[in-house]
């Protein structure tokens, strides 16, 4: 079955807007990771979040890891057209709470409108 | 470090063919993964190796789907008599322990 969820599957934004995407996950995990795929291209690995609670930030990217671990955010500040892409979360749900294996989420696509 | 390589970057082959793949990961990565992925959906797990050694290969995997890593260096993926539902993009990824993984560029494989 599903075991993680990522919302929304669409999102289409002007220019400058701000750009948010959930995952959430029916367990515990020990990490999650997210990663962009630009059209056309292959995942790219953007961060890892180990810790509760944790918060890191990129320039305008903000990532955060849930006090239960069990769901994360991606928040994106004044969306660029750069910022076009796939943003998918990917976690450990499988392997045992090792890395070695993810399975990814099905992805928010972000389209910004110039 | 030029990061993953894969090839060939496309390959259409008529039903009922063999095709492969190769994968080159960098150097320092020990661990591979093939992953396949199909238009709006997340990369979804084929198989992983650790070194040479193929610790795990996914239920979705049927028997014509086979995949080594001869002395822990590149990968190949094989598939044996191709079916139309095995048209998709075949990523290969690399990681050092518990980090992020590298992916390559992808084989995309239509099956006519």
């Amino acid at each position: 079955g599903q075991q993680v969820m990522q919302i929304p599957q669409y999102q289409h934004v002007q220019e400058g807007e701000d750009f948010t995407t959930y995952c959430n996950s029916s367990t515990t995990l020990s990490n999650i990771q997210w990663y962009k795929q630009r059209p056309g291209g292959h995942p790219v690995f953007l961060i890892q979040l180990v810790k509760s609670g944790e918060v890191k930030k990129q320039k305008r990217l903000t990532f955060q890891f849930g006090e239960a671990k069990k769901n994360s955010s991606l928040h994106i500040t004044a969306t660029q057209t750069t910022d076009v892409g796939t943003y998918f979360c990917a976690g450990p749900w499988d392997s045992g709470g090792s890395n070695y294996k993810l399975t990814f989420g099905k992805g928010t696509l972000l389209t910004v409108n110039p | 470090d030029t990061g993953v390589s894969q090839n060939p970057r496309h390959k259409i082959t008529k039903r009922g063919q063999n095709v492969t793949f190769r994968c080159d990961p960098i150097s320092e990565h020990n661990r591979l993964y093939w992953y396949r992925q199909t238009l709006g959906q997340g990369p979804e797990f084929l198989t992983y190796f650790q070194n040479e050694a193929q610790l795990e290969k996914s239920r979705l995997l049927s028997d014509r789907f086979s995949a080594e890593r001869p002395k822990g260096s590149f990968s190949t993926l094989e598939i044996q008599r191709t079916e139309q539902g095995d048209s998709a993009m075949y990523l290969c990824a690399s990681s050092t322990s518990n980090y992020g993984y590298t992916f390559g560029s992808g084989t995309r494989l239509t099956v006519v």
